[in-house]
């Protein structure tokens, strides 16, 4: 069965750092990647998806998530953060054959600091 | 820009009593689902749905939940008789194929049991 690990429950990062948020799956084929955004009182909103070729993806936002097979990895990045970043960030995997059914990881929550 | 809107934003109900969650999907979109959030916990598989029946559905979705497109633009999640551990945050999603990776959520019913 698939499963994702999101091993920060919450981050605090000041406006204009850096930002890695992990994500790590668990699947025995060649999975389906994505992670989704969720601010307050809003409902998921993708921020990239990764399903083959190249390992570096680019998403919405300026955010940017690569695939490590060999570390079993999709962490997602930002190289300056802004206030308006500050919400809860999921990773999901999807099975190969489609995106039937998503399973999330537990979310990492994020603030942001002036 | 198109998006899935959900109804009730918010839900109060006694135990035992039967809910109906409501939502309209993107109107091109062929694929709906549903998924839950207890809160503090992952965001979960129910059920998905396509051509008029279950395509796919979890451990959790028993026989006290049934879902129904019961025209052409709503997509309705029943519980039969709630349960406290029912409450939580239900999100609606559609997409357009199975295939495009994006699954369009709404902003959540939040459904309260008491």
């Amino acid at each position: 069965a698939q499963s994702v690990t999101q091993p920060d429950i919450h981050i605090t990062v000041s406006e204009g750092a850096s930002l890695e948020l992990r994500c790590n799956y668990s699947y025995g084929a060649t999975p389906y990647l994505f992670w989704y955004v969720q601010s307050p009182g809003q409902g998921l909103q993708l921020l990239l998806k990764y399903f083959s070729g190249d390992t570096l993806v680019q998403g919405i936002k300026g955010f940017e998530a690569e695939f490590k097979r060999s570390q079993s990895s999709f962490n997602l990045r930002k190289p300056s953060v802004h206030w308006s970043d500050a919400a809860e960030y999921f990773c999901a995997v999807g099975a190969s054959f489609g995106n039937e059914k998503l399973t999330f990881g537990t979310g990492t929550r994020l603030t942001i600091i002036p | 820009e198109p998006e899935v809107t959900q109804t009730p934003s918010h839900q109060v109900t006694q135990m035992g009593q039967e809910v109906i969650l409501r939502c309209v999907p993107i109107s091109n979109h062929l694929y709906f689902y549903w998924y839950r959030q207890i809160l503090g916990q992952k965001v979960e598989f129910l059920v998905s749905f396509y051509n008029n029946e279950i395509s796919e559905k979890s451990e959790i979705f028993d026989d006290q939940f049934s879902v129904e497109r019961p025209d052409g633009s709503n997509f309705t999640l029943k519980i039969r008789s709630t349960k406290l551990e029912d409450s939580a945050m239900y999100f609606c999603a559609s997409s357009e194929t199975r295939s495009t990776g994006e699954l369009f959520f709404g902003e959540g019913s939040r459904l309260t049991v008491l």
